[in-house]
């Protein structure tokens, strides 16, 4: 079983709609919780950034951890054609100076 | 501008190579990753290094190694290229402490034939 479990998708929306990624794990220990974002062709960019439970909101993203259920999610709101890309999870237990575990990663397309 | 340069965008090579992919960053950045990321298994740790000739084996270590001799830079080394090693290669660095931003290079396409 892998520590990060991310459904690869791919998730095809039409404009507007709100989106929804979630991911999985199974590591207790994992207290860091981020949302990159990877464009084709280009190299992950962080988006979000979470520290133990709760929400955080940028703009029209909002990342939602549940360490109860060791559970993660990335909503969108309004996708746009520009938001089209895949997104990656990652997850760190914050004593590794950075290690991250990545999920699978899931590819988005919003349609105009 | 934060940036982290690998050396090559594509690359192809015959199997039994020796291959290296370079990496540096220009953030004075302490921890460096390389990932490998292949579709439907996402990012995968090949080694990190903490510090100036530190290095720490990730999860898939087997047919690599690295080598860091100056802290801007990180070297992956394929001692023999194999088909199973065509990827792509991330390059990331990190500040010490704790889960601090990891930032990526442009990665590199590698085609081992």
């Amino acid at each position: 079983q892998k520590e990060v479990e991310q459904d690869p998708g791919p998730l095809s929306v039409p404009e507007g709609a709100i989106v929804s990624l979630n991911c999985t794990y199974s590591n207790s220990a994992f207290q860091y919780f981020m949302w990159y974002r990877q464009y084709s062709r280009k190299g992950p960019e962080l988006l979000m950034y979470t520290y133990s439970s709760g929400n955080k909101e940028d703009g029209r993203f909002t990342a939602q951890v549940d360490k109860s259920s060791k559970y993660i999610s990335l909503f969108i709101r309004d996708s746009q054609p520009s938001d089209s890309a895949t997104y990656l999870c990652a997850m760190s237990a914050g004593n590794q100076g950075g290690k991250l575990i990545f999920g699978q990663g899931t590819e988005l397309s919003v349609k105009p | 501008d934060v940036k982290v340069t690998q050396s090559s965008r594509y690359l192809v090579k015959r199997t039994g190579e020796k291959v290296f992919l370079e990496c540096v960053q220009d953030m004075d950045h302490e921890n460096m990753f390389w990932y490998r990321q292949d579709p439907g298994l996402g990012l995968r740790l090949i080694y990190f290094s903490y510090d100036v000739k530190m290095k720490e084996k990730g999860d898939i270590p087997e047919g690599y190694s690295v080598s860091r001799e100056k802290k801007e830079r990180f070297s992956l080394i394929l001692e023999s290229a194999s088909t199973n090693q065509t990827s792509m290669y991330l390059c990331a660095s990190s500040l010490t402490g704790v889960s601090t931003e990891a930032f990526f290079g442009q990665g590199t396409r590698l085609t081992v034939v």
